[in-house]
């Protein structure tokens, strides 16, 4: 029963270097999500999924990229960090429908030098 | 624009003593409305949410919200905090037409003291 997990759990970038963060749900959801935490910033919608195949922007999607080729997993990729991406990220998803609750992962802490 | 704004960063309190956590969303025909805890170095789960009906919706833990349409807010309350209640609390919203989406207001931190 391991819901959202995210990997890897802390990762240390150098400043132009690529990632790729994953996201993988095991109930079968439709919706998904990327949110970063910033302090006193809250979480910040980067990009979301609505279905396979399909993804769409959030309210900071720059420097950010993303794949749903599988209906369980989300890739979140940087292709060249930068300190300013340094942040704690955070994996959701939900099923389809007006107010299904949204599980999340552990998150993500990432670091850019 | 779409939004939720939670006015107080960090909340200190004393165990035992009530609380209320501040919530507005800006106005809109419908909204679905929620609250969700982070313990530290974890994911954030979900409180409680109002969706329709009862504008008193109660949650896990003792914690109840309350929808307020004329105000637009949804504060969250509890009677007597407990130690184990220090977290960040976020308040977030989703809005009818445009229900893909969940946004999250900037969190308050609730500090519980002995």
């Amino acid at each position: 029963n391991a819901g959202v997990t995210q990997t890897p759990k802390f990762r240390v970038l150098k400043t132009g270097q690529s990632m790729t963060l994953l996201c993988a749900q095991d109930m079968n959801h439709e919706y998904m999500y990327w949110y970063r935490q910033d302090p006193g910033m809250g979480l910040r919608l980067i990009h979301y999924s609505v279905g396979e195949g399909t993804t769409a922007k959030g309210e900071v999607p720059d420097g950010y990229n993303v794949s749903r080729l599988k209906k369980q997993n989300f890739l979140l990729g940087l292709e060249s960090a930068a300190p300013s991406q340094t942040s704690v990220y955070f994996c959701a998803s939900r099923p389809r429908g007006v107010g299904t609750e949204a599980f999340f992962g552990q998150g993500t802490r990432l670091t850019v030098v | 624009a779409q939004s939720v704004t939670q006015l107080d960063s960090q909340v200190p309190v004393f165990e035992e003593a009530p609380v209320e956590l501040r919530c507005n969303y800006s106005s809109s025909v419908s909204v679905y409305l929620f609250w969700y805890v982070q313990y530290p170095n974890q994911g954030l789960q979900l409180l409680l949410k109002y969706l329709s009906g009862s504008t008193l919706v109660k949650g896990i833990n003792g914690f109840e919200a309350e929808f307020n349409k004329s105000q637009t807010s949804f504060h969250l309350r509890k009677p007597s905090v407990h130690i184990s209640d220090t977290a960040e609390y976020f308040c977030a919203v989703m809005y009818g037409g445009a229900t893909n989406k969940l946004i999250f207001g900037t969190g308050t931190l609730l500090a519980v003291q002995p």
